[in-house]
C-alpha cells in the first residue's frame, strides 16, 4: 500500500529567504507524484508533477521538485519566498490506478 | 470554462438533518472523488466514480451516500447528519486513463453540524 508522509506541519520563513517542504513516500510500484497548494478558503491547484524522465521538475510560480527514488522522496523547493506563497501545500501519490494518496500538508508561512 | 462547481459554499444543519453537496464539472472526465478535509488530517477519500453509473467507497464513506447519473455530476449525500461530519468537503475530477493527470478541485463545501 502507498503512503505519503510530509515531514513538517508548519513552516515559518522570511520573504526573500529559500524554503523546502519535506515529502517522503512508500509504494512498491511505479508511482507519480505531485504537490498542491491550497490557498486560503480555496480548493487545491496542482503545483507541478514528476511522471517520469529527469528527476528535477520545475512549477508554477517558481517552485520546483526532485523526486529521489533510493531515499523515497520529493522535496519541494524554492530558491527566494514571497509573502504571496503563504498558503498549505499538499504531496501526493499516485500509481497507475485511478486514485491518489495526499499526505497530511505542510503550512507555509511567509513573513515580511 | 468553470471547471468542478461545488454548491453550497456554507451550510449549518443541525444534528440529524440530511443534505445533498452539488459536484458538477464540465470537463468531461470521466473520473470523479469526494474528499473531506479536517485540520491537520489531509485529505481523505469518501467516495469516488469511474464513469456514469459507477461508484465505490473510499476510506471513509460511513454516513454518505453518491451518486452518478451523468458524466457531469456526483452529488454527496448526507443521511443523520452527526457533530464528526463538521469539515470541509472537496469534490474533484480527472480524465479517463491518464493517471498522470493531476486533479482538478471545487472550491470547497464548509459544513457545520450543531
Amino acid at each position: 500500500a502507498q503512503s505519503v508522509t510530509q515531514l513538517d506541519s508548519q513552516v515559518p520563513v522570511f520573504e526573500e529567504a529559500p524554503v523546502e517542504l519535506r515529502c517522503n513516500y512508500s509504494s512498491s510500484v511505479s508511482v507519480y507524484l505531485f504537490w498542491y497548494v491550497q490557498y486560503p478558503n480555496q480548493g487545491l491547484q496542482l503545483l507541478l508533477k514528476y511522471l517520469s524522465g529527469s528527476t528535477l521538475v520545475k512549477g508554477i510560480n517558481g517552485f520546483e521538485a526532485e523526486f529521489n527514488k533510493s531515499q523515497t522522496s520529493f522535496h519541494l523547493r524554492k530558491p527566494s519566498v514571497h509573502i504571496s506563497d503563504t498558503a498549505e501545500y499538499f504531496c501526493a501519490v499516485r500509481t497507475g490506478g485511478f486514485k491518489t494518496i495526499f499526505g497530511a500538508g505542510t503550512r507555509l508561512f511567509v513573513k515580511a | 470554462n468553470a471547471g468542478v462547481t461545488q454548491t453550497p459554499k456554507f451550510r449549518i444543519l443541525k444534528i440529524g438533518q440530511s443534505m445533498t453537496l452539488q459536484c458538477t464539472q464540465d470537463m468531461n472526465h470521466n473520473y470523479m472523488y469526494w474528499y473531506r478535509q479536517d485540520p491537520g488530517m489531509g485529505l481523505k477519500l469518501i467516495y469516488y466514480s469511474v464513469g456514469a453509473g459507477i461508484t465505490d467507497k473510499g476510506e471513509v464513506p460511513n454516513g454518505y451516500n453518491v451518486s452518478r447519473s451523468t458524466t457531469e455530476d456526483f452529488p454527496l449525500r448526507l443521511e443523520l447528519a452527526a457533530p464528526s461530519q463538521t469539515s470541509v468537503y472537496f469534490c474533484a475530477s480527472s480524465s479517463w486513463g491518464n493517471s498522470t493527470m493531476g486533479y482538478t478541485f471545487g472550491s470547497g463545501t464548509r459544513l457545520t453540524v450543531v
